[in-house]
């Protein structure tokens, strides 16, 4: 595809559940982030990765999260034993490095 | 690690004025400092971007100005209209493999 796409685009869990959302970089990308951003907030950064080095994981708010990047292009967060305060939009951006991020349209993230 | 700090985090202005988002950043080091801007609902997408080469950047009604020096940058929006009301983050970087830190963003909203 021609941009970042991101899957599922909805997802709604019960409280204590693990979550897996997906992320599909631009094709050549090096960077990928994952953000969180919720209802009317800003970009809240979780972690990046950047070719082959080590990831950068100080954003990532719990050790109930996680992330890792499987062959230089696809990525995967997992939220395990999701809380209500999770509710939010995952967003995925990857980037030549140093070079605009482009961004997906976001995984809306509903604990009930 | 880079700190980008933003201001104000909301903004009105009338129609046809000019609206001026602030930031700062730490790191001495940064050279890229770009602007994306997030309409309601939608993803961020960058509306402009500077390196440390230059002071000034202008394309249209938007430009961007740094000062090294102080290590500060702004986003000028001249002859403002209801289009530009949205979310506008700035960010800082060193490009090259080192990540993009995203200030915390600034809701500006345009009066017709």
């Amino acid at each position: 595809g021609a941009g970042v796409s991101q899957s599922p685009s909805n997802k709604v869990t019960e409280k204590g559940k693990d979550v897996e959302l997906r992320c599909d970089p631009i094709s050549g990308h090096t960077a990928l982030y994952w953000y969180r951003q919720s209802l009317g907030q800003g970009l809240e950064f979780l972690i990046y990765f950047q070719g082959n080095s080590a990831p950068d994981k100080s954003g990532l708010p719990s050790d109930r999260f996680s992330a890792e990047r499987t062959g230089g292009s696809v990525s995967t967060l997992t939220i395990q034993r999701t809380q209500q305060e999770d509710s939010a939009v995952y967003l995925c951006a990857s980037s030549l490095e140093g070079r605009k991020l482009f961004f997906g349209s976001g995984t809306q993230l509903s604990v009930l | 690690g880079e700190n980008v700090e933003q201001h104000p985090s909301t903004l009105s202005v009338q129609e046809g004025d000019s609206a001026v988002i602030k930031c700062t950043y730490s790191d001495s080091a940064s050279n890229y400092f770009p602007w994306y801007k997030q309409e309601l609902g939608k993803r961020p997408q960058l509306i402009i971007d500077i390196r440390s080469n230059v002071g000034e950047k202008k394309d249209q009604r938007i430009a961007v100005t740094l000062n090294k020096t102080a290590k500060h940058f702004s986003l000028h929006i001249t002859e403002t209209q209801p289009e530009d009301s949205a979310v506008y983050f700035c960010a800082a970087g060193f490009g090259g493999y080192q990540k993009v830190t995203f200030g915390t963003g600034t809701k500006l909203q345009v009066i017709p």
